[in-house]
């Protein structure tokens, strides 16, 4: 499954696929993201950063893609499962701020 | 899971009153934030200290103060609330810029 990021809040995929929640940035100071998990009645969780050098970071089971030339910026998360249904936001900070400033988050839910 | 408590957890008061949100962290990072979070608009910077004493403004500080007399402990002040800042509160801590922010469970305040 593959979303939109900010004009396709929700996502759904079958457990077992890969998902792809994808996120359009503005700013091109913007050079460092990060990609957090929200589940209900929690906080953000840290799940994965890239810096603006780089163009792919990866992880246990997520990866993350950055393509300055058009701003835009993916989290991939391999063989999908229920405990992986949560709201994902990227986040971006810009030189020279000390604040992120976060997406208005996709909502991706797992069917068994 | 980073060691932030946010105090009280949830909170209803009335148009009128002061409310103070408190965060308490265990990691002795520097940097601390709080943030708020409503349906549509992701996560907003309201203020964030570099250090004991030292604060800033964030995206929409209007209506909030803050204040960090130890590194430990960073509050939220409502001087008068209006329902508008009916929302919930995260606070999130980090050890230098540009380093992952690590968030707190967030505290949900109604504002009547």
């Amino acid at each position: 499954g593959e979303s939109v990021g900010l004009h396709l809040p929700t996502l759904s995929v079958q457990e077992g696929d890969n998902s792809i929640i994808n996120c359009a940035y503005s700013n091109s100071a913007s050079d460092y993201f990060i990609w957090y998990k929200q589940e209900s009645g929690k906080g953000p969780q840290f799940i994965i950063d890239i810096r603006s050098n780089m163009d792919k970071r990866q992880g246990q089971r997520v990866t993350v893609l950055l393509n300055k030339t058009v701003k835009h910026l993916s989290l991939q998360i391999a063989a999908t499962q229920p405990g992986d249904s949560a709201v994902y936001f990227c986040a971006e900070t810009r030189t020279g701020a000390n604040n992120l400033f976060f997406g208005t988050g996709t909502r991706l839910t797992v069917i068994p | 899971d980073a060691g932030i408590t946010q105090s009280p957890r949830h909170k209803v008061t009335e148009t009128g009153t002061p409310v103070t949100l408190r965060c308490h962290q265990t990691e002795n990072h520097r940097y601390m934030y709080w943030y708020r979070q409503d349906p549509g608009h992701g996560l907003r910077l309201i203020h964030y200290s570099y250090g004991v004493k030292d604060t800033d403004k964030g995206e929409v500080s209007d209506g909030y103060s803050v204040s960090r007399s130890k590194t430990e402990d960073f509050l939220l002040t409502l001087e008068s609330a209006t329902s508008s800042q009916t929302s919930v509160y995260f606070c999130a801590i980090s050890d230098r810029e540009e380093q992952p922010q690590h968030f707190g469970d967030g505290t949900r305040l109604s504002i009547l």
